[in-house]
């Protein structure tokens, strides 16, 4: 079974500071990982996801991760911190049984303080 | 033009009622998806189609009923609603396939009293 450990529910960081949210998996096959965004009483959007190819992956609104297979980790990164990016981060890995499915950490809630 | 769309998007009912969510998508998917968002904010499927066949139906108690009319429709009925049963809704769309992106309705947020 796969599964996703995000460390930290709650993340606060300064405006123009780094930002980096920290997603632990385990997968029995090569995994296709994922970082969805959930602003307030919105749906979820895709930030950026693996899948095959070059480990260092960029996304929207400036944020970037990078698949370590030896760390088993997805780290989500973002060299400046923007009032807007408050929300609620989810990482997730996919798996595939019929159809996708999407198995999500707990998220982290990130505040930035001005 | 909205891609994926859910309705209603409040909604507020006693225990032991009946109660429907419709979501809608125009993105020309093969697959739906409904989720349920805990109010720690833990985000779990509990079911997908293709084609509108059940492909992937979690350990959802048997109250919880989807039906997809088309491919673009994904509808879920719920009966006997209990308080446990409390939480957001979403409904989402993609393609088949184990790397796509998933693009998410804006929720239905269900309040059991």
């Amino acid at each position: 079974a796969q599964s996703v450990t995000q460390l930290g529910s709650h993340v606060s960081v300064s405006e123009g500071a780094l930002v980096l949210l920290r997603c632990n998996y385990s997968s029995s096959v090569p995994p296709y990982l994922f970082w969805y965004v959930q602003y307030p009483n919105q749906g979820l959007q895709l930030l950026l996801k693996y899948t095959t190819g070059a480990t260092l992956v960029k996304g929207i609104n400036g944020f970037e991760a990078e698949f370590k297979k030896s760390e088993t980790s997805f780290h989500l990164t973002k060299p400046s911190a923007h009032m807007s990016d408050a929300a609620e981060y989810f990482c997730a890995v996919s798996d595939y049984q019929g159809a996708q499915k999407l198995v999500f950490g707990q998220g982290t809630r990130l505040t930035i303080n001005p | 033009d909205t891609a994926v769309s859910q309705t209603p998007k409040y909604l507020v009912t006693q225990m032991g009622n009946d109660k429907s969510i419709k979501c809608e998508q125009n993105l020309g998917h093969d697959t739906m998806y409904w989720y349920k968002q805990d109010s720690k904010k833990f985000l779990k499927i509990m079911f997908s189609y293709n084609n509108k066949e059940l492909i992937i139906n979690e350990t959802v108690p048997n109250r919880f009923s989807p039906k997809s009319p088309d491919k673009a429709h994904l509808n879920l009925h719920i009966n006997s609603l209990e308080l446990g049963d409390s939480a957001v809704y979403f409904c989402a769309s993609s393609q088949d396939g184990r790397a796509e992106t998933q693009y998410f309705g804006p929720g239905t947020r269900l309040l059991v009293l």
